[in-house]
C-alpha cells in the first residue's frame, strides 16, 4: 500500500520556536510538496521540490525554508514559529510527468501545528 | 496566474444528486481532477479527466468538461451521507525540471443531510 508518511499529526510550539515537519514517502516518487490549509483559503503551495536537493518556492514561502537530502525525504522548517503560521500542514508526492502518468497526488494525514 | 475558482458550500438531501462546480483559467491543462477530503484527513484523488474528454463516468460519479468555458464539474448521484466532505478541484501545470505543479480550489464542502 502506497504511503506519504509525516511524522506528527498534532504539534503544539511556542512563539520563536524552531519547528521540523518530517514527510516521508515510499513511491520513489520525484515530486514532493509542502501545502497549508487554512478555511476557506483552500490548499496553498509553500514550497515543492522535483529532484533531491532541488527546491523551488510555491505561493507562500515566507517564514519556511525546506530541505531534501534523499529522495524519499521532505522536510518543511519553520526558522521562528509565529502565531499566523497557526495551520494544517499536508505533504505530497507524485511521480514526474510523463507518459501515461496522470499526475495523481498522494497525501499524507496532514500536521495540525499551534502556535501560543 | 493560474486560478481555480468554486463554491465553498453545498448542501443537499440524501438520495439526492450532487453537483460542484468548477471553473479553471489555464487552457494548456492536459489533465483535471477532483480530489476528496475527509474530516480529519488528507486529499484522496476521487476521480480524473483527460483534457481531450468530454465527460468521464465512474459509477455514481460523473465528470463533465467544457474546454470552450474552461468548466468543469462533478456530478454524484443518489448522494450519501459518507459523500459528506470537502471536494477539491485541481489543474495540472508546467513547472521546472520537466514537472509540474496542481493548482487547487478552495474547496467545496458538501453537506448531506437526511
Amino acid at each position: 500500500d502506497v504511503k506519504v508518511t509525516q511524522s506528527s499529526r498534532y504539534l503544539v510550539k511556542r512563539t520563536g520556536e524552531k519547528v521540523f515537519l518530517e514527510c516521508v514517502q515510499d513511491m520513489d516518487h520525484e515530486n514532493m510538496f509542502w501545502y497549508r490549509q487554512d478555511p476557506g483559503l483552500g490548499l496553498r503551495l509553500i514550497y515543492f521540490s522535483y529532484d533531491v536537493k532541488m527546491k523551488e518556492k510555491g505561493d507562500i514561502p515566507e517564514g519556511y525554508s525546506v530541505s531534501r537530502e534523499k529522495k524519499e525525504r521532505f522536510s518543511l522548517i519553520l526558522e521562528s514559529a509565529s502565531t499566523n503560521q497557526t495551520s494544517m500542514y499536508l505533504c505530497a508526492s507524485t511521480a514526474l510527468a510523463g507518459g501515461r502518468d496522470t499526475g495523481e497526488l498522494f497525501f499524507g494525514e496532514g500536521s495540525r501545528l499551534t502556535v501560543l | 496566474g493560474e486560478d481555480v475558482e468554486q463554491s465553498l458550500f453545498l448542501s443537499v438531501r440524501e438520495g439526492d444528486s450532487s453537483v460542484i462546480n468548477c471553473t479553471y483559467t489555464d487552457s494548456s491543462s492536459t489533465y483535471l481532477y477532483w480530489y476528496k477530503q475527509e474530516p480529519g484527513a488528507g486529499l484522496q484523488l476521487l476521480t480524473y479527466i483527460f483534457s481531450n474528454m468530454d465527460m468521464k463516468q465512474d459509477q455514481r460519479l460523473t465528470v463533465l468538461l467544457n474546454k470552450k468555458d474552461k468548466h468543469l464539474s462533478l456530478r454524484i448521484a443518489d448522494t450519501q451521507t459518507g459523500d459528506s466532505a470537502i471536494y477539491f478541484c485541481a489543474e495540472r501545470s508546467d513547472a521546472p525540471g520537466g514537472s509540474y505543479i496542481p493548482t487547487f480550489g478552495r474547496g467545496t464542502s458538501l453537506i448531506v443531510h437526511p
